[in-house]
């Protein structure tokens, strides 16, 4: 696609519920980023994804949270038993990760976000 | 620490002035740089890289100083339409891009 499509924008839920959010990179961006962000904050670093596998989830802030990009293009974050500090907008981004180019040119593409609220 | 330290601001300019933002960063491996701009509940789009040797893109100047570990942003002539929170990013190992927190602009008619 023409842009980074992240699904739904807007998600409630009840505490203890478990929730997926979707993101589609930019077509041939090898590289995606699931980044959190709350409220007055900059966004923070959740998981990394070369092709299909999660080159870097250190940033993943328990076990309930859990990525997956089975083919290498979409990705969906998995919340389990939600609690209300998961609240915040979730942002996928993806790159190109061009090698051999100024590492200037590798930068982040943002969708929209999922915006998700526990009640 | 946090990996990315900014002043929240905001920071409050008439229309026309010039304003600048300092950014310091904790990593001195770090090998990219870049300047986003966020508006009020939207996704952080990308407003410059930063280069070694300091570039410019029309009212936008961003510098990077190595040695000190900052970045700056000069806007000049600043429009109603550049109020927005403005991020510092800093890439290092990579594959890793640590945000800043932002720092808020209003620009005032």
């Amino acid at each position: 696609g023409a842009g980074v499509s992240q699904t739904p924008s807007n998600k409630v839920t009840e505490k203890g519920k478990y929730v997926e959010l979707r993101c589609d990179p930019i077509s041939g961006h090898t590289a995606l980023y699931w980044y959190r962000q709350s409220l007055g904050q900059g966004p923070e670093f959740l998981i990394y994804f070369q092709g299909t596998g999660a080159a870097d989830d250190s940033g993943l802030p328990n076990d309930r949270f859990f990525a997956v990009r089975p083919e290498g293009s979409v990705s969906t974050l998995k919340i389990q038993r939600t609690e209300r500090g998961d609240s915040a907008v979730y942002l996928c981004a993806s790159s190109p990760e061009l090698q051999g180019y100024p590492s200037g040119a590798n930068v982040l593409t943002f969708g929209a976000g999922s915006r998700l609220t526990v009640l | 620490r946090k990996e990315v330290e900014q002043d929240p601001g905001p920071f409050n300019v008439p229309e026309g002035a010039t304003v600048a933002f300092n950014c310091t960063y904790s990593n001195s491996a770090s090998q990219s740089f870049f300047w986003y701009r966020q508006d009020c509940r939207k996704e952080p789009k990308l407003l410059m890289s930063v280069y070694s040797s300091g570039n410019e893109d029309g009212r936008f100047t961003a510098q990077l100083n190595r040695a000190s570990q900052y970045i700056s942003l000069l806007i000049r002539d600043s429009k109603l339409s550049d109020s927005a929170t403005y991020l510092c990013v800093v890439n290092f190992n990579f594959n890793k891009f640590y945000f800043g927190s932002g720092t808020k602009l209003n620009v005032k008619p």
